[in-house]
């Protein structure tokens, strides 16, 4: 596609219950990234996948989050036993990697994320 | 760790001013800087990136500076415009594969 579609757009969950939040990345491109966004912060890193398997996964919060991207192409976000601090954007994004590091050209690419609310 | 701050936190300014938005980040091992641009319920668009080894990026009315040994970022809008209203996020790059660090951005508002 042009660009990175993220759906649901948003999400209204109980407490409690498990969401699945998916993003479909840019064809072509290797590099997948999840971030999440509270109110009035910047994006906060979750986790990294470079084509199928996760590279970094250090900014999960706990075990309750997990992330997949079986194919390499699109990912799945998966957040078990919701809680209202997990209310939040989910923001997906996608690179073309190439070269070296300190000379690549880091262009990403940002899905307009999914707006998760725990009641 | 890396902190990356922002200031002013929130900025209003009327149509033709030149908007100033500060970075600054604590840690000067990056890779690069970037500043990008959130609109209200929308991703974020890159507007600006500046290698490690470079000291400005120029795009139409925008410029970055960066000085990485005082860790500092700079991005300048030239004349204003009430499309330039939305958040302006800076993130450093501590990560060869491009792990991004983002500050809390500057809600900008261009007032016609």
């Amino acid at each position: 596609g042009a660009g990175v579609s993220q759906t649901p757009s948003n999400k209204v969950t109980e407490k409690g219950k498990y969401v699945e939040l998916r993003c479909d990345p840019i064809s072509g491109h290797t590099a997948l990234y999840w971030y999440r966004q509270s109110l009035g912060q910047g994006p906060e890193f979750l986790i990294y996948f470079q084509g199928t398997g996760a590279a970094d996964d250090s900014g999960l919060p706990n075990d309750r989050f997990f992330a997949v991207r079986p194919e390499g192409s699109v990912s799945t976000l998966k957040i078990q036993r919701t809680e209202r601090g997990d209310s939040a954007v989910y923001l997906c994004a996608s690179s073309l990697r190439h070269g070296l590091s300190g000379t690549a050209n880091y262009g990403y690419t940002f899905g307009s994320g999914t707006r998760l609310t725990v009641v | 760790k890396q902190e990356v701050t922002q200031i002013p936190a929130a900025l209003s300014v009327p149509e033709g001013e030149n908007l100033v938005l500060n970075c600054s980040f604590t840690d000067s091992a990056i890779y690069n800087l970037q500043w990008f641009r959130q609109d209200p319920g929308k991703g974020l668009t890159s507007l600006l990136l500046i290698q490690s080894s470079q000291r400005e990026q120029t795009s139409g009315r925008l410029n970055a500076s960066l000085d990485k040994s005082s860790g500092r970022s700079t991005l300048y809008i030239a004349a204003s415009q009430p499309g330039d209203s939305a958040t302006y996020l800076c993130a450093v790059t501590t990560d060869s594969w491009g792990k991004l660090q983002f500050g809390a951005g500057t809600q900008v508002v261009v007032t016609p």
